[in-house]
């Protein structure tokens, strides 16, 4: 696609219920991360992947957090038993640069509108 | 502790008017450091990206500039536009990071007609 789309846009659910965010990156970028970001706040890293495979999860809060993205292109950010402090954005960036590699941590990242999830 | 510190926090200025916007890190060894531009309610858009070796890089009305001797940055945004009204971050990258970008809390800029 042209960007990185996010969905849903919105999301108001119940504490304990189960949530699932949908990030479709830009077509043929390898490298999609996905961030947290509070009002007020910027950014927090949660989880990045090279491929299909998690490079990196070091960022995501607890187990109750998840991602995964099967086929290289589309991931899933899935939230268990979610709870009132998990109300956030949730943002999506994806780059056509793997981080580690030559020019790859200056590689552009190209961030999605993001997906708001308020917990009541 | 690898920080980003901006300032001021926020910023109101009048339609046609420059500013300029600052951004000093802790982060070391360091890679590189961008700005981006976040308008309310969507997602960060980049500004620039510069290197330990690049000291000012441009994109429009936005200037950047780099010392990394005195780890500061400053983002001029010459001849503000209603439309430059955002949220401007600083985000540092540490060379050896595992891909974790340092984000600052931003500065609000307002542009008043």
């Amino acid at each position: 696609g042209a960007g990185v789309s996010q969905t849903p846009s919105n999301k108001v659910t119940e504490k304990g219920k189960y949530v699932e965010l949908r990030c479709d990156p830009i077509s043929g970028h390898t490298a999609l991360y996905w961030y947290r970001q509070s009002l007020g706040q910027g950014p927090e890293f949660l989880i990045y992947f090279q491929g299909t495979g998690a490079a990196d999860d070091s960022g995501l809060p607890n187990d109750r957090f998840f991602a995964v993205r099967p086929e290289g292109s589309v991931s899933t950010l899935k939230i268990q038993r979610t709870e009132r402090g998990d109300s956030a954005v949730y943002l999506c960036a994806s780059s056509s640069r793997p981080w580690g590699t030559s020019g790859g941590n200056t590689g552009e990242l190209f961030f999605g509108e993001g997906s708001r999830l308020t917990v009541l | 502790k690898n920080q980003v510190e901006q300032s001021p926090q926020s910023l109101i200025i009048l339609e046609g008017k420059n500013c300029t916007l600052q951004c000093n890190y802790t982060v070391s060894p360091f890679s590189n450091l961008r700005w981006y531009k976040q308008d309310t309610g969507r997602g960060p858009v980049s500004l620039t990206i510069m290197t330990f070796s690049e000291n000012t890089k441009s994109n429009g009305r936005y200037t950047a500039t780099l010392d990394a001797d005195t780890k500061q940055s400053s983002l001029h945004i010459t001849a503000s536009q209603l439309s430059d009204s955002a949220s401007y971050i600083c985000v540092v990258s540490e060379r050896d990071s595992n891909y974790q970008l340092i984000w600052g809390a931003g500065t609000k800029l307002i542009i008043k007609p």
